[in-house]
């Protein structure tokens, strides 16, 4: 069973840093593609980061860029994601979501969805 | 980015049927067949019930149907049900290979 636990949700100041941490277990950790999304309070889900299997290829959302960073360990099964200059706005809940397939053989081509998620962990940035 | 249109809400008695639509743009929805529905109950993660337009992971009812024209993706839930109510959004892959998602639609079972 393909499990993600996230970790590392705090409350934080406008201005700090914070690093999230997701766990990974019952799947090959090493050729799925992982993301970041996340949820502010009662609003919309938002695409945050995505990093590829060998962790190679890094793509990030316009709002986070230059101040997020994703990261992986292959050898620990574990996703990272650095933020540093928090905004009162990067409050929200921070899943961890898998990456359909690098190929998926009913299409032909990769999996861009996200197949698998995280419980989530909560950043407030507040002062 | 900007995000994918959705209609903020949709309702349905039980036993019917309804569709709702997501709309998007030739850098995404347009581009690639890779529209994804993702269903959300309160307090609870995400859950992918459709891939790829029309594809449905094991496990996901049947009552659960995609399709795309043009720059519009819709989502068809059958046989309306109690626990069908949830939050439910679109997702796309992009030009620039990032992901965006639809602000999100409120179904309620009448």
């Amino acid at each position: 069973e393909v499990q993600l636990v996230e970790s590392g949700g705090a409350l934080v100041e406008p201005g700090g840093s914070l690093r999230l941490s997701c766990a990974a277990s019952g799947f090959t950790f090493s050729t799925y593609g992982m993301n970041w999304v996340r949820q502010a309070p009662g609003k919309g889900l938002e695409w945050v980061s995505y990093i590829s299997s060998s962790g190679t290829a890094v793509y990030n959302a316009d709002s986070v860029k230059g101040r997020f960073t994703i990261s992986r360990d292959n050898a620990k099964n574990s996703l990272y994601l650095q933020m540093n200059s928090l905004r009162v706005e990067d409050t929200a809940m921070y899943y961890c979501a898998r990456d359909g397939p690098d190929y998926d053989p009913l299409t032909g081509y990769p999996g861009y969805y996200f197949d698998s998620w995280g419980q989530g962990t909560l950043v407030t940035v507040s002062s | 980015q900007s995000a994918l249109t959705q209609p903020a809400s949709v309702s349905g008695s039980p036993g019917q049927s309804i569709t709702f639509s997501c709309t998007g743009t030739s850098s995404d929805v347009v581009g690639y067949n890779s529209v994804s529905w993702y269903q959300q109950h309160p307090g609870k993660a995400p859950k992918l019930i459709i891939f790829d337009v029309s594809n449905r992971p094991s496990g996901v009812s049947n009552r659960f149907s995609g399709s795309k024209s043009g720059n519009t993706a819709s989502l068809t839930i059958s046989g309306l049900q109690a626990e069908d109510e949830a939050d439910y959004y679109c997702s796309s892959y992009t030009i620039n290979y990032t992901r965006v998602f639809g602000g999100g639609t409120k179904v309620t079972v009448l």
